[in-house]
């Protein structure tokens, strides 16, 4: 079936350190893939997205780049700051047949000063 | 400003007492769905919609009712609350089921 798996968290990191959240799926078709960020107290909202392999969606100094090849979009950040603490979800969508976003478990991230 | 806005952020009912939680978008978007999400599990689709008077089941129907007689309107029915339906509830829209899902800030809601 259709799947997203991300690693496990909680992820625990000083600032201005490197983050890799990995993210992997299972998928029939060419779906759409998404990060997603859910910060304390609020919903999700879209971090970045790509819709095809080897697009590289990016946005608030985050990357991941679509790989078909590994069925992988791992998130990246150079510099992580504070303030990204939250929870990621890596998700996809698009799968023929399938109205929805499926989602990976999300992981936890803390950013210590 | 575009948003999902859902009603109420909390809620503690009892077992069986009938609720709803309301959902809407001012976007325009066709589609529309409602999440749980709960620890361990990621979020899971409840029901989903896409467009006014069409409703199909999620991932995880059982317990729940939806109904989409406006665009803009997508409540969540629990007509006979059980403990294992307390849970963080998520409503979203997008323009279509592939693109940007734009959610509200989510129903935690507690059945005794």
């Amino acid at each position: 079936g259709n799947s997203v798996t991300q690693m496990e968290g909680p992820v625990t990191l000083s600032e201005e350190a490197f983050l890799t959240i990995n993210c992997t799926y299972t998928a029939t078709g060419y779906p759409s893939l998404f990060w997603y960020v859910q910060y304390p107290g609020e919903g999700l909202q879209l971090l970045l997205k790509a819709t095809k392999a080897d697009d590289k969606g990016s946005n608030k100094g985050f990357e991941a780049t679509y790989r078909k090849e590994t069925t992988s979009f791992h998130l990246e950040k150079g510099s992580v700051q504070v303030s990204d603490s939250a929870v990621y979800f890596c998700a996809l969508s698009g799968i023929q047949g399938a109205q929805k976003l499926v989602f990976g478990q999300g992981t936890r991230l803390t950013i210590n000063p | 400003e575009a948003q999902v806005t859902q009603n109420p952020r909390y809620l503690i009912t009892v077992t069986g007492k009938k609720l709803t939680v309301t959902c809407s978008q001012n976007m325009n978007h066709e589609y529309m769905s409602w999440y749980r999400q709960d620890p361990g599990l990621g979020l899971r689709q409840i029901y989903y919609s896409m467009n006014v008077e069409v409703t199909d089941k999620g991932d995880v129907p059982e317990g729940y009712k939806v109904s989409r007689k406006e665009k803009r309107n997508f409540p969540l029915i629990l007509e006979s609350p059980s403990p294992n339906q307390t849970s963080l509830y998520f409503c979203a829209s997008s323009f279509r089921t592939h693109s940007e899902a734009f959610f509200g800030q989510g129903t935690r809601l507690t059945v005794v």
